[in-house]
């Protein structure tokens, strides 16, 4: 059973176009995490969200942690092909100091130029 | 600041062996996590490590086991490999064990058993 739910599992757009990536659970997370994976790299951390209705930009990149703190979402406006890769949730059902991070399957992006 | 280094970068087992991986953290981080990451899949919490102890365990079987150095660094071991084994081990290290703050990752070791 998968805790975190990414979707859509795969997004293929054109240049310039927007998306929005879905991150949903029926558990309350302390915190929220955002990741991008390159091929043969590890995650590396976009943003993490804390708080209930809390909105954090990266230029292009909206991040909404939802009220309940159960969901979250990524929205990217006018997609570039340097956005082509692995989108990773990641949640902490604690906020203690136990470290364990439930990741979502990803959202593999694929911009088109 | 250097960032997080694993090692090897790629290693062949077979069935039935045993592999160690290895992790150095980033400097000024004291905690290290292990994840394994099948291919199309996020990665998954084996275990984590702070202050050379083990710090919070996920679901995996005693054949993982691992150890933090007072340098912070870590190894993970994998007894009595096994087909499913094969994946992506990802380390990640922080300054502090809670999850809020955010994690580095390193670039992994593509473990393959055959």
């Amino acid at each position: 059973t998968q805790l975190l739910e990414q979707s859509p599992q795969f997004l293929s757009i054109q240049e310039g176009e927007n998306l929005t990536v879905y991150c949903n659970s029926s558990s309350v997370f302390s915190s929220l995490q955002w990741y991008r994976q390159e091929p043969g790299e590890g995650p590396v951390l976009l943003v993490t969200v804390v708080t209930g209705g809390e909105v954090k930009k990266l230029k292009r990149l909206t991040f909404q942690f939802g009220d309940a703190r159960k969901d979250s979402s990524l929205h990217i406006t006018a997609a570039q092909p340097g956005d082509t890769g692995l989108y990773l949730c990641a949640g902490a059902l604690s906020s203690s100091n136990t470290g364990k991070l439930i990741f979502g399957q990803g959202t593999t992006l694929q911009v088109k130029p | 600041e250097t960032g997080v280094t694993q090692s090897p970068t790629h290693l062949i087992k077979t069935r039935g062996q045993q592999v160690t991986l290895r992790c150095s953290s980033q400097s000024g981080h004291n905690t290290v996590s292990w994840y394994q990451q099948a291919l199309g899949q996020g990665p998954q919490f084996i275990f984590q490590y702070y202050r050379e102890e083990e710090n919070g365990r996920g679901n995996f079987p005693p054949r993982f086991s691992g150890l933090q150095f007072p340098n912070y660094s870590s190894e993970l071991n994998v007894n009595a490999l096994e087909l499913d084994d094969s994946a992506l081990y990802l380390c990640a290290s922080s300054w502090t064990g809670a999850p809020n703050y955010g994690y580095t990752f390193g670039s992994g070791t593509r473990l393959t058993v055959v």
